[in-house]
C-alpha cells in the first residue's frame, strides 16, 4: 500500500458546484497533513493545513479522520481559477521528517 | 521578500552526461529539500537538509545523484551520468520552524 492515496481525477465540474476529493495515508503515526495546490507548469503551493478539529477557510473546508487514515478537501460554488492540481501532504512528525506528497487529484472547472 | 531561486529553468542532455541544479533558499531558512516529480506524479523528496547536514536522503540514487549544501545557504544537485528516466522537474524548497514550504519554480530535465 501506498504511503499517500489520491484519486488523480480529473475531476470535471461546472462552476458553481461542490467536489469533494479524499485522501488516505497508510502510516497510523503521522500527525501532520495538508492540501497543497499546483497549477498546471508550476510550483507546489500551499493550500491549508488539516487540523484535528477541520478547519474552514472560506469556500475550502480540510477534514481529518484519524480512524480511517484519511483527510479530505471540500471546495463549494466552484471557479474557474480553482481549476489545478490538489496535492495530499502527510507527515509522521514536523521538522525533521519528511513530508511525503500524494500523485495529486485534478480538477477542471467548466464554465 | 525573495522566494526560492533556481537555476537553469531547462535543461535538455544527452542520457550519460551530467547536469547540476542549484538552489538558493529563502533568506533565514535553515531546511533545505530537493524533490523530484516526474510528470503525472506528485513530488518525491531526494534529499533534505537542515542547516549543512543531511536530514533524510534515503529515496536519493546515489550512483548518480549527489548534492551538497557546504555553506548551509544554497544547494546544490548534481546528475551524473543522466538516465531516460531522470527526465523530472526538479523542484528546490526550503522552510523554517514550520512546516510551510516554500517551492522555486524547479528546472525541467529533459535526457534524450
Amino acid at each position: 500500500r501506498k504511503e499517500v492515496e489520491q484519486d488523480p481525477g480529473p475531476f470535471n465540474v461546472p462552476e458553481g458546484a461542490t467536489v469533494a476529493f479524499n485522501c488516505t495515508y497508510s502510516n497510523s503515526a503521522s500527525q501532520s497533513f495538508f492540501w497543497y495546490r499546483q497549477d498546471c507548469r508550476k510550483e507546489p503551493k500551499l493550500l491549508m493545513s488539516v487540523y484535528s478539529s477541520g478547519n474552514e477557510d472560506g469556500r475550502f473546508t480540510a477534514q481529518l479522520n484519524r480512524a480511517s487514515q484519511y483527510i479530505s478537501l471540500l471546495i463549494r460554488d466552484s471557479k474557474l481559477s480553482d481549476s489545478a492540481t490538489y496535492l495530499c501532504v502527510v507527515t509522521v512528525n514536523s521538522g525533521n521528517t519528511p513530508l511525503v506528497f500524494g500523485k495529486g487529484t485534478r480538477l477542471s472547472v467548466i464554465a | 521578500e525573495a522566494g526560492v531561486a533556481q537555476s537553469p529553468r531547462y535543461k535538455i542532455i544527452e542520457k550519460r552526461q551530467s547536469v547540476a541544479f542549484w538552489c538558493n533558499p529563502i533568506s533565514g531558512h535553515a531546511t533545505l529539500y530537493w524533490y523530484q516529480q516526474i510528470l503525472g506524479q506528485g513530488p518525491k523528496l531526494l534529499i533534505q537538509f537542515q542547516n549543512n547536514g543531511v536530514v533524510d536522503d534515503s529515496q536519493l540514487p546515489k550512483d548518480r545523484f549527489s548534492a551538497e549544501r557546504l555553506k548551509g545557504v544554497d544547494s546544490t544537485l548534481k546528475i551524473q551520468p543522466a538516465k531516460l528516466e531522470d527526465s523530472a522537474v526538479y523542484l528546490c524548497a526550503s522552510s523554517t520552524q514550520g512546516l510551510e514550504l516554500f517551492f522555486g519554480e524547479g528546472s525541467r530535465l529533459t535526457v534524450l
